[in-house]
């Protein structure tokens, strides 16, 4: 049963960055591509970006300047980093498990809710 | 940028059918996903690759795809249906990921 778990710091002051960490069990993470996505709250899902093979990754244009997301592949986890925070960067993130060649996403970490504020 | 749209929201009385569209250019050449969100919870899959039912999903829930438009279908309806559905796909080349805007869906 393939399992993931976000972990991280729930509150982040403006202009810092945010980091947090997905803890990926019962599959190999090389075997996927992986997500990251962001709900603010009351509204729709906005997606982050993706990791693929190789080290490959692709993100969001509105947010591409600001994210970071790497794989450790020793740990089976992967990682988001979103510099220079704002009060609209408050959502809950989600991890998550990509289908390869037809990008659907099968498997959804619980989310953790991070807050921007001074 | 690639964008995908829904109805925001979609009324339906019990044991009715409600159906949620979502269209996008690129759904010529990419497959549809469908989520269902209840407050407080994460997305969970209902529907994958515009038809396909996963595992432990009522055969209530059903999916179409037509040109640049695919369809959700509750076929009828219950209380515990009610809930946020939001379709996904990519853009052409599978650059970039994309959701549609989230339809609420109300039992009335």
């Amino acid at each position: 049963q393939v399992q993931l778990q976000e972990s991280g710091p729930t509150l982040a002051k403006p202009s810092e960055t945010l980091s947090l960490t997905c803890t990926v069990s019962g599959v190999s993470i090389n075997s996927y591509y992986w997500t990251w996505i962001r709900q603010p709250p009351g509204k729709g899902l906005e997606w982050i970006g993706y990791h693929y093979y190789s080290g490959n990754t692709n993100y969001n244009p509105s947010l591409k300047s600001r994210v970071t997301i790497l794989v450790d592949t020793s740990k089976n986890q992967f990682s988001l980093t979103l510099s220079s925070v704002t009060a609209a960067d408050t959502a809950v993130y989600y991890c998550a498990r990509v289908e390869p060649d037809t990008y659907g996403i099968d498997v959804w970490g619980q989310g953790t809710t991070v807050t921007v504020s001074s | 940028s690639y964008e995908l749209t829904q109805p925001p929201s979609v009324s339906v009385s019990p044991r009715q059918t409600a159906s949620i569209t979502c269209s996008g250019d690129a759904l010529r050449k990419q497959f549809a996903y469908w989520y269902q969100q209840k407050p407080g919870q994460a997305p969970m899959l209902v529907i994958y690759k515009d038809t396909e039912r996963p595992s432990g999903i009522p055969e209530r829930f059903s999916g179409s795809s037509s040109g640049t438009t695919v369809t959700f279908t509750i076929s009828g309806v219950q209380a515990e249906d009610e809930a946020d559905y939001y379709c996904q796909s990519a853009d052409s080349t599978g650059t970039y990921l994309v959701f549609g805007g989230g339809t609420k869906l109300t039992v009335l």
